[in-house]
């Protein structure tokens, strides 16, 4: 039973398309974030929603879209994708509260744009 | 704001060597979490620790020990006896304390070696 999942694992695409990542937890957590691993490793925040509601958007271009159905999903969706897209973005889940909010980290999805 | 600096881009071991892994922050928050996370080469990242500030007992779990000195900011990683499977990008991480969403302030990683 994999805890935080994201689908695709792989997202080849060209410039200028518009593509979605999928995130589901099955923790139960109410907390969600979308952090982007640039080609030098370097993690850092996008997104984080709590309960539905956005909580946390870091100076994302608004090409980037999060979206949250429900407290166990967060959909990522790009328009009009750049080369300097081109990352390793992750999914996480915790729960919110003072000492509760061990993050856990999904496989990530390994985006290229040609 | 908040900074992590993890000073060693990349470090390489000989197996059964001990090895230590550095952690630098900066926070002006007088509570904080601090973190340790492994990425190993198959790419995901996996919890391995977290300390809040005011507990400056050291941890051990197996081979793996924590020396937090709020003193010097510092919260280092020790691998005794190193194994091949350690291989790894390790990240150190900094949250604030309060609240829920708490974003994670990661470090630019330490390449782990161990070879044999």
């Amino acid at each position: 039973d994999t805890a935080v999942s994201q689908t695709p694992k792989y997202l080849v695409t060209q410039m200028g398309n518009d593509k979605s990542i999928k995130c589901e937890q099955n923790l139960g957590h109410d907390t969600m974030y979308w952090y982007k691993q640039d080609s030098k490793k370097f993690l850092k925040i996008m997104f984080s929603y709590n309960n539905k509601e956005l909580i946390i958007n870091e100076t994302v271009p608004n090409r980037f879209s999060p979206k949250s159905p429900d407290k166990a999903h967060l959909n990522l969706h790009i328009n009009s994708l750049e080369l300097g897209d081109s990352a390793v973005y992750f999914c996480a889940s915790s729960l919110s509260g003072t000492g509760k909010n061990i993050q856990y980290f999904g496989a990530g999805t390994r985006l290229s744009v040609l | 704001a908040q900074k992590v600096t993890q000073a060693q881009t990349e470090i390489s071991v000989v197996e059964k060597e001990d090895v230590t892994l550095d952690c630098v922050y900066e926070t002006r928050d007088t509570t904080y979490y601090l973190f340790w996370y492994k990425q190993p080469p198959s790419g995901e990242l996996v919890f391995l620790i977290r300390r809040n500030s005011f507990d400056e007992q050291n941890e051990i779990s197996g081979r793996y020990s924590w020396n937090f000195q709020k003193s010097t900011s510092s919260f280092n990683f020790t691998i005794t006896a190193s194994q091949v499977v350690d291989s790894a990008v390790y990240f150190c991480a900094l949250s604030k304390f309060t609240g829920g969403g708490n974003k994670l302030t990661f470090g630019t990683g330490t390449q782990l070696k161990v070879e044999l």
